[in-house]
C-alpha cells in the first residue's frame, strides 16, 4: 500500500509553546489528509480535513485558531498546536487520500506536554 | 455520513477463524467498505476494501451483503499478532469526497 509518514513519532515541550507535525505521502499525491487526535483507550477522533490549497474545514469543537493545519502541497500537511497545554497531550494520526478510493494513515505522533 | 456500529470486544483462540460484522444501515449509494486494523500506539493499517458482494486478499476477506447495510470481515486462522483493534469504515472514495469518521472499532483478543 502507499506510505504516509509522519513526523515526529513523539514530542515533549513545555507549555505553552508551539509544536508542528508534519505528515507527508512518499509515493502519492494527497488531495486530501485528515488530522485525527485519539486518547487513550478511545477511538479516533477526526479533527479536520484540508484539501491540497484550500483551508481545512475543522470539526465541531476542534479550535482552528489553536491546531493550525496547512496543506500546501500535494506532499505535505502541517498541524501545529499552537500554546500547548497538558491537556493538549494525546496522539495525534495523520491520514492521507489521493485517487485511490482507499487512505492511508501515518504512524501517529505521542504529544506530552508539560 | 454514514455511521457504523461493531462489537466492542470479541475473544477467540489462536488457528480460529473470526468474523466481525459492521453495520452500517445508512451507506449510501458512493459509499466504500473499508477496514482498518489498529494496534496501540500506531496508526491504523488498510486491511481491505469492497463495495459489494466478496472481497478476498492475502490477509482477510470482506462479505457484504446485497441491501449493503452491513459488512462482515472474516479473518482466517488468527494468531496472537492478530490481537488488535478493528475499525469498519463507510465512506466515499476512501474519504477524498468526504470525512473518514470512525466508530469505537472491536477490540479483538487472541489467546493461545
Amino acid at each position: 500500500g502507499a506510505v504516509v509518514s509522519q513526523h515526529p513519532s513523539w514530542v515533549i515541550c513545555k507549555s505553552g509553546t508551539s509544536v508542528k507535525i508534519e505528515c507527508r505521502s512518499l509515493d502519492f499525491q494527497a488531495t486530501t489528509m485528515f488530522w485525527y487526535r485519539q486518547f487513550p483507550k478511545q477511538s479516533l477522533m477526526l479533527m479536520a480535513t484540508s484539501n491540497e490549497g484550500s483551508k481545512a474545514t475543522y470539526e465541531q469543537g476542534v479550535e482552528k485558531d489553536k491546531f493550525l493545519i496547512n496543506h500546501a502541497s500535494l506532499t505535505l500537511s502541517t498541524l501545529t498546536v499552537t500554546s500547548a497545554h497538558p491537556e493538549d497531550s494525546s496522539f495525534y494520526i495523520c491520514s492521507a487520500s489521493g485517487t485511490a478510493t482507499e487512505a492511508f494513515f501515518g504512524q501517529g505522533t505521542r504529544l506530552t506536554v508539560v | 455520513l454514514a455511521k457504523t456500529t461493531q462489537p466492542i470486544s470479541m475473544d477467540s483462540y489462536e488457528g480460529q477463524e473470526v468474523n466481525i460484522t459492521c453495520s452500517h444501515n445508512n451507506i449510501a449509494t458512493n459509499d466504500y467498505i473499508t477496514w482498518y486494523q489498529q494496534f496501540p500506539s500506531q496508526g491504523p493499517r488498510f486491511i481491505i476494501q469492497g463495495y459489494k458482494t466478496k472481497v478476498t486478499n492475502e490477509v482477510a476477506s470482506l462479505f457484504i451483503p446485497a441491501d449493503r447495510k452491513s459488512s462482515t470481515l472474516s479473518l482466517p486462522r488468527v494468531s496472537l499478532s492478530d490481537t488488535a483493534v478493528y475499525y469498519c469504515l463507510v465512506g466515499d472514495y476512501g474519504g477524498s469526497q468526504g470525512n473518514l469518521i470512525f466508530g469505537k472499532g472491536t477490540k479483538l483478543s487472541v489467546k493461545p
